[in-house]
């Protein structure tokens, strides 16, 4: 299987600051033939379903506010958040999707 | 509105089954690869299985395979999930999900139900 591994576990922020989430795969999840790196990110609130917000790691879903975006490539990811909102405490998740097997990251928990 | 809505949660014993289900609308069911996701309490995610919009291609966890079967009753907008040989790490909540593109399964996970609750416990 596919391992991704998230970092920090847990993330105390301010207001306004940025937060920066990263997502390592144990391979490759770009895709040769079209290019494309098969990497979600989702956000969970206390109580809630996931929520997507990025695919093809770093295309925002519609609705998600521009301060989420994504970046990397291959095998190192980055979920960023450039002015944290108090709505934004969440756990957040990558997932892959370039093997048949998905799997996600363990979670990165974001407070203020 | 894509509406999800899993049913079928309950306390079983250990050894036990259990048969998950998933009524969809708001969408055309037929045409959309369908999967289920759990999450044990206070733990991250775990895919568990997919299947293809016919039902003819199935996929699951190595956790699972062969203690699980998931189908579809595309007449009925129906996703279900029979699980059996049930142990106390199959304790989690199933969501039920929708994959974000029409026809082939591509693994995203674009909307998501509540969830329902399965107990694993003697």
């Amino acid at each position: 299987d596919v391992v991704l591994t998230q970092s920090p576990v847990s993330l105390a922020m301010s207001l306004g600051e940025r937060a920066t989430i990263n997502c390592k795969s144990s391979q490759s999840v770009l895709y040769k033939s079209d290019n494309k790196n098969y990497l979600a990110w989702y956000q969970q609130k206390p109580g809630q379903p996931p929520r997507l917000l990025i695919s093809w790691a770093s295309t925002r879903e519609s609705g998600v506010p521009e301060r989420f975006s994504g970046s990397g490539s291959g095998t190192d990811f980055t979920l960023t958040i450039s002015s944290l909102q108090a709505e934004d405490v969440a756990v957040y998740y990558c997932q892959q999707y370039y093997s048949s097997s998905r799997t996600f990251g363990q979670g990165t928990k974001v407070e203020i | 509105e894509v509406q999800l809505l899993e049913s079928g949660g309950d306390l079983v014993q250990p050894g036990g089954s259990l048969r998950l289900s998933c009524a969809a609308s708001g969408f055309i069911f037929s045409t959309y690869a369908m999967s289920w996701v759990r999450q044990a309490p206070g733990k991250g995610l775990e895919w568990v299985s997919s299947i293809s919009t016919s039902g003819y291609n199935t996929y699951y966890a190595d956790a699972v395979k062969g203690r699980f079967t998931v189908s579809r009753d595309n007449s009925k907008n129906t996703l279900s999930l029979q699980i059996s040989s049930l142990g106390a790490e199959d304790t989690a909540v199933y969501f039920c999900t929708k994959d974000p593109i029409a026809g082939a399964p591509l693994g995203v996970f674009e909307y998501w139900g509540r969830g329902t609750l399965v107990t694993v416990s003697s």
